[in-house]
């Protein structure tokens, strides 16, 4: 079925461990988005992507590092993860700037 | 600078009542404007969009949303709640026009009793 694939769904890390999160769209979309959500503050832009092989930062960036080696994946990492990086995450994929976003249905990180 | 407010926080209404969900938004310039629902621990499903064509949106599941420049707001409304309603809602503005980043609002909690 078509749209936004996130991996994992659930992840509990300890203070200083690293990980990645994959997103995966199969609509070749250009555009590609990762969101945290936390209580009280709606989704906020961590990095996105306008194609392949680019990214840049958005609202919240730090302590976050992305990579778009191919136009279907956006990576997301955290080298260093830290109990204020505890949220759901949220990626989207869009084909043209003025489309809304297909979102994927979470990754809910803990941090210990 | 582009912000958008949800003026409220948590909303209670029966079944079969209106729906009023307010948004306000601000942008240097002609903005599109979302609502997206959010049932719990599912992901974002679109309700409706505004992109500079109709000031009266309709949406799916009986939502619609009316832009008002003179106001800046975009509100959601439905004639009768049901209680699959129940959901976060959120007023979403786009920031850039050629990048697509959105800007959430803080959320709207939809709660319909019976």
């Amino acid at each position: 079925n078509a749209g936004v694939t996130q991996t994992p769904k659930f992840r509990v890390l300890k203070t200083g461990q690293s990980m990645t999160l994959l997103c995966a769209q199969d609509m070749n979309h250009e555009y590609m988005y990762w969101y945290r959500q936390d209580p009280g503050m709606g989704l906020r832009l961590i990095h996105y992507s306008v194609g392949e092989g680019t990214t840049a930062k958005g609202e919240v960036p730090d302590g976050y590092n992305v990579s778009r080696l191919k136009k279907q994946n956006f990576l997301l990492g955290l080298e260093s993860a830290a109990p204020s990086q505890t949220s759901v995450y949220f990626c989207a994929s869009s084909y043209w700037r003025d489309r809304p976003g297909i979102f994927g249905s979470g990754t809910q990180l803990s941090v210990l | 600078a582009q912000s958008v407010t949800q003026l409220d926080s948590h909303v209670s209404v029966s079944e079969g009542t209106p729906v009023l969900l307010r948004c306000n938004y601000s942008s240097s310039y002609s903005p599109s404007l979302f609502w997206y629902v959010q049932h719990p621990n599912k992901g974002l499903q679109l309700l409706l969009k505004y992109t500079s064509a109709a000031t009266l949106v309709k949406g799916i599941n009986g939502f619609e949303a009316e832009f008002k420049k003179s106001e800046t707001s975009f509100h959601l409304t439905k004639p009768s709640a049901h209680m699959s309603d129940a959901a976060e809602y959120f007023c979403v503005v786009s920031v850039e026009s050629n990048t697509g980043k959105l800007i959430f609002g803080q959320g709207t909690t939809l709660q319909v009793k019976p």
